[in-house]
């Protein structure tokens, strides 16, 4: 099946730690991106690709990075710099006229 | 970054009813996008619309392209119990090789049954 996948799903950090994000995609897209979602607060974009071995910070890149170093890969380090990790995670990719998301990864800072 | 103004914000209806949302922005954009958020899941593109004027269903869900390119509404006809979710709107904005998404805050739909 052609879609998104993250993993993983649900992921516990102790405070401290790095943790990755996985986002795998089988669409052929150029373009993809990390979000994050907050209750009330709607999606904030962390980093976004163009295109292979280029990416570029959002509006709330600190604390975090990321690599393209594959087409279909784009994963996410949520480093121990990011002051509130806990979250709900999005990885999208996008055709010419349409953004797809992955099922999400909810991460915890414990 | 900005943002779109969707509204309602939240909505609790009967089922049966038939439910509208809207999107506005000060901005012009090429696309309107339409997503169902249900609880610990990722988005689910629902319609895409390319052009201004346009009107496109999906089953019970049709929306359209406003004719300024700066606003789009989705309507729900029949409301089911598993309509519930979070609904959002995304305006991407494309031109010389750069794209701009801005998404809006999501409107909630409880489905009394």
């Amino acid at each position: 099946d052609g879609g998104i996948t993250q993993s993983p799903k649900y992921l516990f950090r102790k405070e401290g730690q790095n943790v990755t994000l996985s986002c795998e995609q089988n669409l052929n897209h150029d373009a993809m991106y990390w979000y994050r979602q907050d209750p009330g607060q709607g999606l904030r974009l962390i980093y976004y690709s163009q295109i292979v071995n280029d990416f570029q910070k959002g509006d709330i890149a600190e604390g975090y990075s990321v690599s393209r170093e594959k087409k279909e890969s784009f994963p996410l380090t949520v480093t121990s710099a990011q002051k509130n990790p806990t979250a709900f995670y999005l990885c999208a990719s996008r055709s010419p006229g349409e953004l797809f998301f992955g099922e999400g990864s909810r991460l915890t800072v414990l | 970054g900005q943002q779109l103004n969707q509204s309602p914000q939240s909505m609790f209806i009967q089922e049966g009813e038939d439910v509208s949302m809207n999107c506005t922005s000060s901005s012009i954009f090429n696309t309107w996008l339409w997503y169902k958020q249900d609880p610990g899941e990722g988005p689910v593109l629902l319609i895409a619309l390319y052009k201004a004027g346009e009107l496109t269903s999906n089953g019970r869900l049709t929306a359209q392209f406003g004719i300024t390119r700066k606003d789009s509404f989705l309507n729900i006809s029949a409301s089911i119990p598993s309509d519930v979710g979070i609904y959002f709107c995304a305006g991407l904005r494309s031109g010389a090789g750069s794209y701009q998404l801005t998404f809006g805050k999501g409107t909630k739909l409880s489905v009394i049954p």
